[in-house]
């Protein structure tokens, strides 16, 4: 059973258009990341998250972690095609392990 | 700057067979992980170790055993290989076990089962 779960699966949109990444799971967790993952690499972190209702902000991402630690968002304005790339979120929990969610696999048309 | 290092980073395994997959990572962190990635499934934790001598099992374990005899080796055993197997799998590391710090990852090691 997946802990976490990711939507959409697959994302193809135009260069400069916006979009939005959610990561849903019934468990509550003390932190959540999101990882970036490029073909043939292993994923690197982008953002840790660990208080409810906490937003931060990397250039054009927005990251949001829910109000309940049970889910959280991974809003893109203006995508660049170097954006491109399977985007993945990981739930950390008091056993101090991480779970991954199921992944958006995000292709950004020039 | 090595970081994590997985070997081998493919390999084309019989049925029955087998496979212990290495890892090695030279930044000092007490953390280990390994992962199998499938299409739609993200990574699934297989097994995990907080510290050197310890070690635990994570949501797919079945099939799979690992060891942490140093702080810098976390190798992964298939002791039969079956095709369900077949996968990608990465080695990652953490300078604590606590959920809030970063993972960094290996660059995988494609396993096919035949």
């Amino acid at each position: 059973t997946q802990l976490l779960e990711q939507s959409p699966q697959f994302l193809s949109i135009q260069e400069g258009e916006n979009l939005t990444v959610y990561c849903n799971s019934s468990s509550v967790f003390s932190s959540l990341q999101w990882y970036r993952q490029e073909p043939g690499e292993g994923p690197v972190l982008l953002v840790t998250v660990v208080t409810g209702g906490e937003v931060k902000k990397l250039k054009r991402l927005t990251f949001q972690f829910g109000d309940a630690r049970k889910d959280s968002s991974l809003h893109i304005t203006a995508a660049q095609p170097g954006d491109t790339g399977l985007y993945l979120c990981a739930g950390g929990n008091t056993g101090n392990q991480f779970y991954f969610g199921t992944g958006t696999s995000l292709t950004v048309i020039p | 700057i090595a970081g994590i290092t997985q070997a081998p980073t493919s390999q084309i395994l019989a049925a029955g067979r087998r496979m212990t997959l290495r890892c090695t990572q030279d930044m000092r962190h007490n953390a280990m992980y390994w992962y199998r990635q499938d299409l739609g499934l993200g990574l699934r934790l297989i097994h995990y170790s907080n510290t050197a001598g310890t070690t635990g099992k994570g949501e797919v374990p079945d099939g799979y055993s690992v060891s942490r005899a140093n702080t810098d080796d976390f190798p992964l055993t298939l002791a039969s290989a079956v095709p369900s197997q077949t996968s990608v799998y990465f080695c990652a590391s953490s300078v604590t076990g606590t959920a809030n710090t970063e993972a960094f990852f290996g660059q995988g090691t494609r396993l096919t089962v035949v």
